[in-house]
């Protein structure tokens, strides 16, 4: 099966910054790999698509990017309202998600 | 408005097993994959299986063939999880969650809320 590396496990950032969480495979998952982003007593939310894509109704300030076995996610100017846990997913094989990423504002 | 609604909490003991329950509504169910993934206290998700309604075709994880089966009822456009010989292990919050099959690759676009199991004697 294809791991999937997610780095940093937590990150503590100041209102108005731009932070990037990045996500590898063990090996090339050709841009298969989506972003969903889990905020405290909520259900997962699907962020980004086919590595690049923005979700529907998701702030533009999240953007996506990557190819071959390495991925990330940028989110700039931080809100608030992006504190939750970051989950990258491989669908290439058997949707196996990265081990998260938890997002906090300083 | 699509809406997953899944069935409430559940306290089970060792052994034993569950069933949850996934009604959908707001879309045709038989032209989506039903998924189901785990989520363990302080652990990422992990993708259970799915199931295609349309005509019952199952797709599991390794690691959960022969814990989990994944029925449907299409009358009542429902999916369904069953857990056998539940353990500690077994305690998480379980999520369905439906996929199109023709859009790749394949998001998990609609989340259902989330059932708790517990498994304590």
């Amino acid at each position: 099966d294809i791991q999937m590396t997610q780095s940093p496990a937590s990150l503590s950032a100041s209102v108005g910054e731009t932070v990037t969480i990045t996500c590898g495979a063990s090996e090339n998952i050709y841009g298969a790999l989506n972003w969903y982003q889990r905020k405290q007593g909520k259900s997962p939310q699907l962020l980004i698509y086919g590595a690049t894509n923005l979700a529907d109704g998701m702030s533009s300030r999240f953007s996506g990017s990557g190819s071959g076995r390495q991925y990330s996610l940028k989110i700039s100017s931080l809100h608030p309202d992006d504190v939750a846990t970051y989950y990258c997913q491989n669908v290439l094989s058997t949707y196996t998600f990265g081990g998260g990423t938890k997002l906090e504002i300083k | 408005e699509v809406q997953l609604q899944q069935s409430g909490p559940e306290l089970v003991k060792p052994g034993t097993s569950v069933k949850i329950s996934c009604k959908t509504s707001g879309f045709i169910f038989t032209e989506y994959t039903m998924h189901w993934v785990k989520q363990s206290h302080g652990k990422s998700l992990e993708w259970i299986g799915s199931i295609n309604p349309k005509n019952g075709v199952t797709s599991y994880n390794q690691k959960f063939k022969g814990k989990a089966t994944l029925p449907v009822d299409k009358s009542s456009s429902t999916a369904y999880m069953e857990l056998r010989s539940l353990t500690s292990d077994d305690s998480a919050v379980y999520y369905c969650a439906r996929v199109d099959d023709g859009y790749y690759p394949y998001p998990m676009d609609y989340w259902g809320q989330g059932t708790s199991v517990t498994v304590s004697s």
